[in-house]
């Protein structure tokens, strides 16, 4: 059973556009809800990231919206650049038996800026 | 370059034959976590380890898998036997004993099985 869902898949923008990717979880015990953006050939980069008790949160021209009755949260990109096209993850920590931050990963979305 | 580094990048093996990967975490990074990333999925956990100490182990490792950090500096992830199904992208990540919530990854390894 996956624990973060993801979507869409793959998105095509245009440059100067907003992306917006959703997640969404199921187990409330979920503390920290990061972004993370991969290049080909590359591990994932942490993007941005969210605690529970906030809302949203904006780091230059990537936000995250956070609904916690939901269960969902979401990235927007906004102005969006060829240079912002990668794979995108969202995640979801809990802690895990040996007391550190275990990740679930959603399934990823791929993101493709057309200049 | 100081981040974490993975050996090595690419890793083609026949069925059947064992393989070990190597990871450096950044040096201070007392945390290190191995996870796997099969084709258009996100990675998923592997095993944790605190200094010398495997802490937590997935599912996932079946008892063809074992990783070790013998003196809590680097890893490695061995799988003896491997299958096709083993074809991935095994990825490192490693962060601060006081913040194990901003985890830094790895190039991976990218293992294919033939």
């Amino acid at each position: 059973q996956q624990q973060v869902k993801q979507s869409p898949q793959s998105l095509i923008v245009q440059k100067g556009g907003i992306s917006i990717i959703n997640c969404a979880y199921e187990n409330t015990a979920f503390d920290y809800f990061p972004w993370y953006q991969q290049f080909p050939g590359k591990g994932p980069a942490l993007l941005i990231a969210i605690r529970p008790d906030v809302s949203e949160k904006k780091e230059g021209r990537f936000t995250i919206s956070f609904n916690k009755s939901a269960k969902q949260f979401s990235l927007h990109i906004m102005d969006s650049q060829p240079g912002d096209s990668a794979t995108y993850f969202c995640a979801a920590s809990i802690r895990g038996r040996g007391n550190f931050n275990k990740f679930y990963f959603g399934s990823g979305t791929k993101l493709n800026v057309k200049p | 370059d100081t981040g974490v580094s993975q050996n090595p990048r690419h890793k083609i093996t026949k069925r059947g034959q064992n393989v070990t990967f190597r990871c450096d975490p950044i040096s201070e990074h007392n945390r290190l976590y191995w996870y796997r990333q099969t084709l258009g999925q996100g990675p998923e956990f592997l095993t944790y380890f605190q200094n010398e100490a495997q802490l937590e182990k997935s599912r996932l490792l079946s008892d063809r898998f074992s990783a070790e950090r013998p003196k809590g500096s680097f890893s490695t992830l061995e799988i003896q036997r491997t299958e096709q199904g083993d074809s991935a992208m095994y990825l490192c990540a490693s962060s601060l004993l006081a913040d194990s919530y901003e985890q830094y990854f790895g190039p991976g390894t990218r293992l294919t099985v033939t």
